[in-house]
């Protein structure tokens, strides 16, 4: 099995500042095979980004994915109110794992 | 626009078996090119993937779920179904369903979540 490992645990930053997320997974994983999701407190969890790098319908500019093999990352360019949840990125390999998530918090 | 919306009891006692029904609207499970999965998240935790199915009925599970896990498609009542056998505590958790893209396996369209809690 794959394991996703994110960093940092929590991120602390202010509206207006710009985000990375990391994404470390213990084998390599085809770029196709990577998205990342938001999940908001109390709702469900919502494609962001797949394929590495390719954006969800209706998912801002503002987010962008890059990365290969094993090193992936979640870029959020201009941090909005709404943006501060968390995120988990999720592989394809053998079996479908998630990372264990990055929380992203208002300083 | 697809819509999910998983249904079933809240309260399960232990070693019976918790059942939960996924709806789909918007869109036929039987449309090509997606499959469609069972996911959970403990309280507190992060999310796990339970299994998914295709449309013709053949499933495949996470190796650490296999043994207690079936999922089941009706494509007459555009659902699909989860039955987790002889649960404890640990299966305590909010269960999702969720559309799969069948070529490169995220999930795109999500349930709400239903709050499966397993208790005498």
């Amino acid at each position: 099995e794959i394991v996703l490992t994110q960093s940092p645990g929590t991120l602390s930053l202010s509206p207006g500042e710009r985000a990375t997320l990391s994404c470390r997974a213990s084998q390599s994983v085809p770029s196709s095979y990577l998205a990342w999701y938001q999940q908001r407190l109390g709702q469900a969890p919502r494609l962001l980004i797949y394929g590495t790098s390719s954006r969800a319908t209706g998912i801002p500019d503002r987010f962008s994915g890059s990365g290969s093999e094993t090193d992936f990352t979640l870029t959020i360019s201009r941090l909005e109110p709404e943006d501060f949840a968390v995120y988990y990125c999720q592989q394809y390999g053998r079996s479908l794992t998630f990372g264990q998530g990055t929380r992203l918090e208002i300083k | 626009q697809v819509q999910l919306q998983e249904s079933g009891p809240g309260l399960v006692k232990p070693s019976e078996t918790l059942s939960l029904t996924c709806a789909v609207s918007g869109g036929s499970i039987s449309g090509g090119g997606f499959l469609w999965s069972w996911l959970r998240q403990h309280p507190g935790q992060g999310l796990e993937w339970i299994g998914y199915i295709y449309s013709s009925g053949s499933a495949f599970y996470n190796p650490s779920l296999k043994r207690l896990v079936k999922i089941s498609v009706d494509t007459s009542k555009n659902h699909f179904s989860l039955r987790v056998n002889s649960v404890t505590a640990a299966d305590t958790a909010v269960y999702y369903c969720a559309r799969t893209d069948g070529n490169y396996y995220h999930f795109d369209y999500w349930g709400q979540g239903t709050l499966v809690t397993v208790s005498s």
